[in-house]
């Protein structure tokens, strides 16, 4: 069965810019998560979709949304893009509350 | 609020030695908790999970994690390293009320040495 995909693997943009994100989850999972891994700050929480609605969400600012569709696949959104956004944003998929997560590779977003 | 502590940044273990990673955590209600390892330039691997009955739980790779209530600690074990084992490893907390978001821990880095 096809693991948790995440596009593009890298990505390199500049300040002020904005970015798209794109995850694909495990077939039959309808909840996405999305998290922010920097050697500083650990896994930061973004926020979580659920069957298209965003059930949680991070302590982070509004440049940074989210969706899902009704095929499960979610996309973040990162606006006016600022140096300490620089990170590797990792997606996660599960079947239910207790279920582990399957992680995505990551997108690693540099800005410069 | 929920929340994860890994008190130890780094963990040095002989090879064929036991292990133990610790975790302690902080939820409102009753914790989903679990533990991922992340291999070096690979993606984060669930291990395993404890949600309810057996204390002892076992995971992937020989790995096991005993949940202690009153010590709100759920610590991963494993009886004999391997210098495989060495990676970067997570616990995590989800409130069984606060469904979707898990809290991880900084990370515990476990180096096992020939």
């Amino acid at each position: 069965k096809a693991g948790v995909t995440q596009t593009p693997r890298y990505l390199i943009k500049t300040r002020g810019q904005q970015v798209t994100l794109s995850c694909s989850p495990i077939s039959g999972h309808r909840s996405v998560s999305w998290y922010q891994q920097t050697p500083g700050q650990g896994l930061q929480f973004l926020f979580e979709y659920f069957s298209e609605t965003q059930r949680n969400k991070g302590n982070f600012p509004g440049r940074f949304s989210g969706r899902q569709f009704s095929n499960s696949r979610s996309e973040m959104n990162v606006s006016t893009l600022e140096l300490g956004d620089s990170a590797l944003y990792l997606c996660a998929s599960s079947s239910g509350t207790g279920d582990g997560y399957t992680f995505g590779s990551g997108t690693r977003l540099t800005v410069v | 609020a929920q929340s994860v502590a890994q008190p130890e940044d780094q963990v040095n273990v002989a090879e064929g030695n036991p292990l133990t990673v610790k975790c302690t955590y902080s939820v409102s209600g009753n914790p989903y908790l679990f533990w991922y390892v992340q291999y070096p330039n690979r993606g984060l691997q669930f291990l395993l999970k404890y949600i309810t009955g057996d204390n002892l739980v076992k995971g992937s790779y020989g790995f096991e994690a005993e949940f202690n209530k009153s010590q709100t600690s759920f610590h991963l074990k494993k009886p004999s390293a391997l210098v495989s084992d060495s990676a970067l490893y997570f616990c995590a907390v989800r409130d069984n009320t606060n469904a979707g978001k898990s809290t991880f821990g900084d990370g515990t880095t476990l180096t096992v040495k020939p």
